[in-house]
């Protein structure tokens, strides 16, 4: 157990739904990224929020938003689902946002979009 | 970081060799050099890195190498094992310093 935790674990959904995939960061953790793995694009930075405030983008989608609460936990929200959204989706933690010490990463969500 | 190429897809070892995947990064300013293993259901878990200011580092049977000059750093994996098998990703810091860029993975397979 990594102490990142991810729900769910899997989601199956329709094409135009919308989902919500939620991460709590590691006890003491103030920043939370997360990534969109793709077999074809490997990890995709998605977007970072440090201490609630988001502090940078990477290829996110206008159908794709994010926050963190003041717990830290996080959510990833997806609307309008396409197909080829069908991928892995990983939340990981760091202390301060520095990035110069790796992350912690979850374990995952499995999103199936049909 | 910005741009992370990674070398071979896949690599297939007998136990007891060595296995050594590749790295080649595009900002010249980067500083920070992680490597993530992947077992298969599991999230990427950070097994070492490097920081600009050393040329090579060892923790027991892994290993990595910088080269700053040629940007490129790799991973040496010594006497493997089957447990070895898994996906390793390189990663590097983008230009903002904000988030690692990830390399695209290496399948490492180790038969007995």
């Amino acid at each position: 157990d990594s102490g990142v935790t991810q729900t769910p674990k899997h989601l199956i959904t329709a094409t135009g739904q919308r989902v919500t995939l939620r991460c709590s960061p590691r006890s003491g953790d103030l920043s939370v990224y997360w990534y969109q793995q793709s077999l074809d694009q490997g990890l995709q930075f998605l977007i970072q929020y440090y201490n609630g405030e988001e502090r940078a983008k990477g290829n996110i989608l206008e159908r794709f938003s994010a926050q963190q609460f003041p717990d830290l936990h996080s959510e990833l929200n997806l609307s309008s689902l396409e197909l080829g959204d069908s991928a892995l989706y990983f939340c990981a933690s760091s202390v301060e946002g520095d990035i110069n010490y790796g992350y912690t990463f979850g374990s995952g969500t499995r999103l199936t979009v049909v | 970081g910005e741009n992370v190429e990674q070398h071979p897809s896949t690599l297939s070892v007998q136990e007891g060799d060595s296995a050594v995947i590749k790295c080649t990064y595009s900002d010249s300013a980067s500083n920070y050099f992680p490597w993530y293993k992947q077992e298969l259901g599991k999230g990427p878990q950070l097994i070492i890195d490097i920081r600009s200011n050393v040329g090579e580092k060892k923790d027991q049977r892994i290993a990595v190498t910088l080269n700053k000059t040629a940007k490129h750093f790799s991973l040496h994996i010594t006497e493997t094992q089957p447990e070895d098998s898994a996906v390793y990703f390189c990663a590097a810091p983008n230009q903002a310093g904000t988030a690692l860029i990830f390399g695209k993975g290496t399948t490492l397979s180790v038969s007995s």
